[in-house]
């Protein structure tokens, strides 16, 4: 089975910073996927980032990027020129390749609160 | 049409009553899946579909069961819950050996009286 930690419950920066939430994993497979999700109050789940574990290239989405780091099974996310809407609650997820015709489910960590100070 | 579509967004139910949550999207994913979410904590997988077959129960009770009736629908049959059920309920759509384009609607806030 696959784990998710995220060991920073809650974090606070001030508008137009940078911060780094962090996210370590662990898990026997060779061959999946990363993810960020980003849950602001209304409870959307809305994707921020993937990672294919079998790129080496880091991913990233305009201010958003990670530092995929596969051997120490790390996976941060930097959020550059933080802005006051990037306030909501960011989860870390695996999910493992599914051969065959199957699918797998995500596992989350447990959530990092991020709060954008004016 | 990038979305997942999930009704009714709110519900209250009695203990004794039969629901269902609905759940529908039109990217062509053929993998499908249920989560359950309680305040302040992460989604847990309930159920996943992949090619209209269910691939995954995580131990769910029985008074949760899931259909999936086509490709691009997914129901949730809710009978004789309880109250601490009550949570939000998310559907969510991908590729299924990827994960690619993993999208979640904008679940079922589900309240058990």
């Amino acid at each position: 089975a696959q784990t998710v930690t995220q060991s920073q419950p809650e974090m606070s920066v001030q508008e137009a910073e940078t911060v780094t939430l962090s996210c370590t994993y662990d898990t026997s497979e060779n061959n999946y996927y990363l993810f960020w999700y980003k849950q602001p109050p209304s409870r959307q789940m809305i994707l921020v980032i993937r990672q294919e574990a079998y790129k080496q290239q880091n991913a990233t989405e305009n201010r958003f990027s990670v530092n995929f780091q596969k051997a120490a099974k790390s996976f941060s996310l930097k959020i550059s020129d933080s802005q006051l809407g990037d306030t909501a609650m960011y989860f870390c997820a695996f999910m493992k390749h599914y051969s065959g015709g199957g699918a797998d489910g995500l596992t989350f960590g447990k959530g990092t609160h991020l709060i954008i100070q004016p | 049409d990038t979305e997942v579509t999930q009704t009714p967004k709110h519900l209250v139910m009695g203990m004794t009553n039969k629901k269902s949550l609905k759940c529908e999207q039109h990217m062509g994913h053929r993998a499908m899946y249920w989560y359950k979410q309680k305040a302040k904590k992460p989604p847990e997988l309930m159920f996943v579909y992949s090619y209209e077959k269910l691939s995954i129960n995580e131990s769910v009770p029985s008074r949760f069961s899931p259909e999936c009736p086509n490709s691009s629908l997914l129901n949730l049959h809710l009978h004789a819950l309880q109250p601490e059920d009550s949570a939000l309920y998310l559907c969510a759509s991908s590729h299924p050996q990827t994960g690619y384009g993993y999208t979640f609607g904008s679940g079922t806030r589900l309240t058990v009286v």
